[in-house]
């Protein structure tokens, strides 16, 4: 069974520019997290999709958006980069909703890099 | 507001040496669920354990132990006769009614390194 899966797996970015990062879960998942990680304020969650809808939110400004397709594929955009948006963006995928109830995997993630 | 404090920044052991990971965590919630990740140099989370706030037992796989103390909200990692393979960030993550159970709060990580 294939795991959670991301792309692109390192990416880099001029401050101003948009990006969008791509998350593929596992088969069956219909959840998707995802989580940014950086070495100054550690593992940070972002938002989650469950059926399409993100049912929560974190702490992050609306230059961070989602979304969830049909298939449970999810996107991850962050518009207007900052260097401080630089980070390793890790995706989770989970059989449902209130992912923590269920394992959560997570996927190798995208190193994000803002010059 | 929950926290996970994970006051060990890295610690290093000799292989076959026991070590132990601490986790404190708060929460004002009475049901809550506590998690150990590790993260390999790969980058890549890999679950460890989830245990609900109402199971105090502790639990043994293989070379893995977890101690879970809701008088002083600790949920402790000890991995006896570690190995090389080991060695990696720990992270210790809570998730409550606060997060609406959809979220994880994790620590800081612990790195641990076992040297040969």
């Amino acid at each position: 069974k294939a795991g959670v899966t991301q792309t692109p797996r390192y990416l880099i970015k001029t401050r101003g520019q948009q990006v969008t990062l791509s998350c593929s879960p596992i088969s069956g998942h219909r959840s998707v997290s995802w989580y940014q990680q950086t070495p100054g304020q550690g593992l940070q969650f972002l938002f989650e999709y469950f059926s399409e809808t993100q049912r929560n939110k974190g702490n992050f400004p609306g230059r961070f958006s989602g979304r969830q397709f049909s298939n449970s594929r999810s996107e991850m955009n962050v518009s207007t980069l900052e260097l401080g948006d630089s980070a390793l963006y890790l995706c989770a995928s989970s059989l449902a909703f209130l992912a923590s109830y269920n394992e959560q995997f997570f996927g190798p993630g995208t190193r994000l890099t803002v010059l | 507001a929950q926290k996970v404090t994970q006051a060990q920044t890295e610690i290093s052991v000799v292989e076959k040496e026991d070590v132990t990971l601490d986790c404190v965590y708060e929460t004002r919630d009475t049901t809550y669920y506590l998690f150990w990740y590790k993260q390999p140099p790969s980058g890549e989370l890999v679950f460890l354990i989830r245990r609900n706030s109402f199971d105090e037992q502790n639990e043994i796989s293989g070379r893995y132990s977890w101690n879970f103390q809701k008088s002083t909200s600790s949920f402790n990692f000890t991995i006896t006769a570690s190995q090389v393979v080991d060695s990696a960030v720990y992270f210790c993550a809570l998730s409550d009614l606060n997060s609406g159970y959809s979220t994880l709060t994790f620590g800081k990580g612990t790195m641990l390194l076992v040297s040969p």
